[in-house]
């Protein structure tokens, strides 16, 4: 089974600032599809961003964007100009192409992210 | 669009009963769901994957008796906790595929037996 590892238990930023959250992944295939989740205290999962393996451009959605790095097996999440809505347990996590996984989501242990005034 | 509703969101039960979760998608039909156990702090770890009309996949270490899923309609699965004890208490969450790469996930349901 493929591995997702977010090395970073607890991060911390302040309002405003600039934020990376890594993620890094095992895996043999050569087509996936990689997400960070996040998860605020009322524990609803919420899409942040998806990302094609096939695809060499980096996603972005608005103060959103990852570091998709293929060959590093990397897949960082920048958080730009953070608010305090922003806090919240993230997760990395990662999908195989292939159906006999059945297309379930391999999540990491998380992240927390505090963001003080 | 693609809405999953989860029931109850949390429950307390007495130790040796059994207790139902349901997860229906209100606006598409989930051909499969996904039901994920969450600890405290901790990351979701998958239990089982259904397919509507067949038996659901268990991963390895979850016991199929005690955590039964039906997955009997395109709208609706459900995870039956059954003889629940203690250890069994967890946070629950159903997620469903929709698309090719698109999942929604239920609010999750806190169990808690006493």
């Amino acid at each position: 089974a493929q591995t997702v590892t977010q090395s970073q238990p607890e991060m911390s930023v302040q309002e405003a600032e600039t934020v990376t959250l890594s993620c890094t992944y095992d895996t043999s295939e050569s087509d996936y599809y990689l997400f960070w989740y996040k998860q605020p205290p009322s524990r609803q999962m919420i899409l942040v961003i998806r990302q094609e393996a096939y695809k060499q451009q980096n996603a972005t959605e608005n103060r959103f964007s990852v570091n998709f790095q293929k060959a590093a097996k990397s897949f960082s999440l920048k958080i730009s100009d953070s608010q305090l809505g922003d806090a919240a347990m993230y997760f990395c996590a990662y999908r195989s192409a292939i159906s006999n996984s059945g297309y379930a989501l391999n999540f990491g242990k998380g992240t927390s992210l505090l963001v003080t005034p | 669009g693609a809405v999953v509703s989860q029931h109850p969101s949390w429950v307390i039960c007495k130790s040796g009963t059994s207790v139902k979760i349901e997860c229906r998608s209100l606006d598409f039909q989930a051909t499969t769901m996904f039901w994920y156990r969450q600890f405290p702090k901790q990351s979701l770890m998958l239990m089982a994957t259904s397919n509507e009309g067949s038996k659901a996949t268990y991963e390895q270490g979850v016991e199929k008796d005690k955590f039964l899923i039906n997955h009997a309609s395109l709208t609706l699965s459900t995870l039956t906790v059954t003889s629940a004890h203690p250890e069994d208490s967890s946070f629950y969450i159903c997620s469903a595929r929709w698309m090719s790469y698109g999942y929604t996930f239920g609010s999750g349901t806190r169990l808690t037996v006493v």
